[in-house]
């Protein structure tokens, strides 16, 4: 069974730019989560997706979008890129039982490096 | 507003010496209390997920914990492939809460 696939798996760009990250989920997984990753701030919840719609936001500026397809592929985008958006961004799929808790499991990421 | 504290940040262990990580945690209405593992430039990986106090779930050198204020991650007799970041999570109860991580704890394994 695939994982989840994230590209580009790394990207360089510079200030002032705008970024588009994709996210494939599991097979049959209809929740789709981003994070951000940073050594000083660790795992920040960006958003999340499910049926196409934003379900949980976090607490980041609006530069910070995102979109989920009718095949529950997801996209994020960041816009006016700032040194701080440096990172490193995770995606994580879940399927949504019955009743617990949602386990995620995780792209391998995209590396994002803004100069 | 929801809280993950994971201790050490960092622990160095020689092979074979046992340790336990440290995550503390205030919720409103735990969910559910995740463990991942992360390998440097991976994605994190699921290993625990622990519902109620008193719970406890094992994977080959690893045992998972939880009390009503933390939740310990021990490691028996370890080898240098244990070596990795450990991310703990808590999710809220209340509906579909996104999960909220600690910084993670740093391990090294020395042969």
């Amino acid at each position: 069974k695939a994982g989840v696939t994230q590209t580009p798996r790394y990207l360089i760009k510079t200030r002032g730019q705008q970024v588009t990250l994709s996210c494939s989920p599991i097979s049959g997984h209809r929740s789709v989560s981003w994070y951000q990753q940073t050594p000083g701030q660790g795992l920040q919840f960006l958003f999340e997706y499910f049926s196409e719609t934003q379900r949980n936001k976090g607490n980041f500026p609006g530069r910070f979008s995102g979109r989920q397809f009718s095949n529950s592929r997801s996209e994020m985008n960041v816009s006016t890129l700032e040194l701080g958006d440096s990172a490193l961004y995770l995606c994580a799929s879940s399927f949504e039982g019955v009743s617990g808790a949602n386990v995620l499991t995780f792209g391998a990421g995209s590396r994002l490096t803004v100069l | 507003e929801d809280q993950v504290t994971q201790s050490p940040e960092a622990l160095r262990l020689q092979e074979g010496e046992s340790s336990s990580l440290n995550c503390s945690y205030t919720v409103s209405g735990l969910r559910g209390l995740f463990w991942y593992r992360q390998d440097p430039g991976k994605g994190p990986e699921f290993l625990f997920t622990l519902y109620s106090a008193g719970e406890e779930k094992e994977k080959e050198r690893l045992k998972a914990t939880l009390t009503k204020k933390e939740s310990f991650l021990h490691i028996t007799a370890p080898k240098p492939e244990d070596s990795a970041t450990y991310l703990c999570a808590v999710q809220a109860g209340g509906g579909n809460t996104p999960l909220v991580f600690g910084k993670g704890t740093r391990l090294s394994v020395i042969a």
